[in-house]
C-alpha cells in the first residue's frame, strides 16, 4: 500500500530555532495535513492544505507556523522560533478527497526542543 | 466545539477475551467517524470509517459499530498482536479536520 514519507524521523534542536520538517504524501492525494502529539496526549490537527492554500488552521497554528508545497511531490512545516513547548511528533497526513475520505498518516517526525 | 470521549483508558486482557471500546463523541454535524490503531512511537493506522447511525463493519477480530452518539470497536478472541492504542476521531460536515479522542490503550497477555 501506497506511504506517507515524513523526514527525518528525528529532530533536535535548540530553543529559538528554525526547523523543516518534511513530507512526502501519496503520489494522488490533494489534501494535506499536519497534525501534532504531545507526550502522553492526545493527536491533535494543526492545519490542512489544498490547492496550493491553507483551507483550515487550528488555534495551535499561530504565526510561528507556516506550510508549503515547495514542488510535486513535498508538503512542509516549518517553525520559525521553536519552543520548549513546541516539543512533540508531528505527524503529515494526506488523502485523495476532501471530507470524509480515509485518512494516511506518516510515521511521524519526534521533534525535541531544548 | 467538538468533543470526543473514550473509554476505558486502558484496557488488560487475556488471549481470547472478547470486549469493547467506547468512543462517545458530540458534534454538530457528523461526516464520519473514524477509528485508528496506534503502535508506540508509530503514526495513526486507519482501521474504519462509519458514516450514519446502524453502520457496522468488520475487519478480521474487530467489528466497529455506530450509533448518533457513539461508537464501539468490538474485539473478538484477541491476540497479543492485537495490543496497541485504538483511537476514534470525528470529522465534522462544516471542515475536513479530524478531532482525536484520548485513546485506549489495549493490552492483550497469551
Amino acid at each position: 500500500e501506497p506511504e506517507v514519507t515524513q523526514t527525518p524521523s528525528h529532530q533536535v534542536t535548540q530553543m529559538g530555532q528554525e526547523v523543516i520538517l518534511r513530507c512526502v504524501p501519496i503520489s494522488n492525494h490533494l489534501y494535506f495535513y499536519w497534525y501534532r502529539q504531545i507526550l502522553g496526549q492526545k493527536v491533535e490537527f494543526l492545519v490542512s492544505f489544498y490547492n496550493n492554500e491553507i483551507s483550515e488552521k487550528s488555534e495551535i497554528f499561530d504565526d510561528q507556523f507556516s506550510v508549503e508545497r515547495p514542488d510535486g511531490s513535498n508538503f512542509t512545516l516549518k517553525i520559525r522560533s521553536t519552543k520548549l513547548e513546541d516539543s512533540a511528533m508531528y505527524f503529515c497526513a494526506s488523502r485523495t478527497y476532501g471530507g470524509g475520505e480515509k485518512l494516511f498518516f506518516g510515521s511521524g517526525t519526534q521533534l525535541s526542543v531544548l | 466545539e467538538d468533543q470526543v470521549t473514550q473509554s476505558p483508558e486502558a484496557l488488560r486482557l487475556q488471549e481470547g477475551e472478547s470486549s469493547s471500546l467506547n468512543c462517545s463523541y458530540t458534534v454538530s454535524g457528523l461526516r464520519g467517524l473514524f477509528w485508528y490503531r496506534q503502535d508506540p512511537g508509530k503514526g495513526p493506522e486507519f482501521l474504519f470509517t462509519l458514516y450514519s447511525a446502524g453502520e457496522e463493519k468488520e475487519k478480521e477480530r474487530l467489528k466497529a459499530t455506530l450509533t448518533k452518539k457513539e461508537s464501539f470497536l468490538h474485539i473478538t478472541a484477541p491476540k497479543p498482536e492485537d495490543s496497541a492504542t485504538y483511537l476514534c476521531a470525528v470529522e465534522e460536515t462544516s471542515g475536513s479536520r479530524l478531532t482525536f479522542g484520548e485513546g485506549t490503550q489495549l493490552t492483550v497477555n497469551p
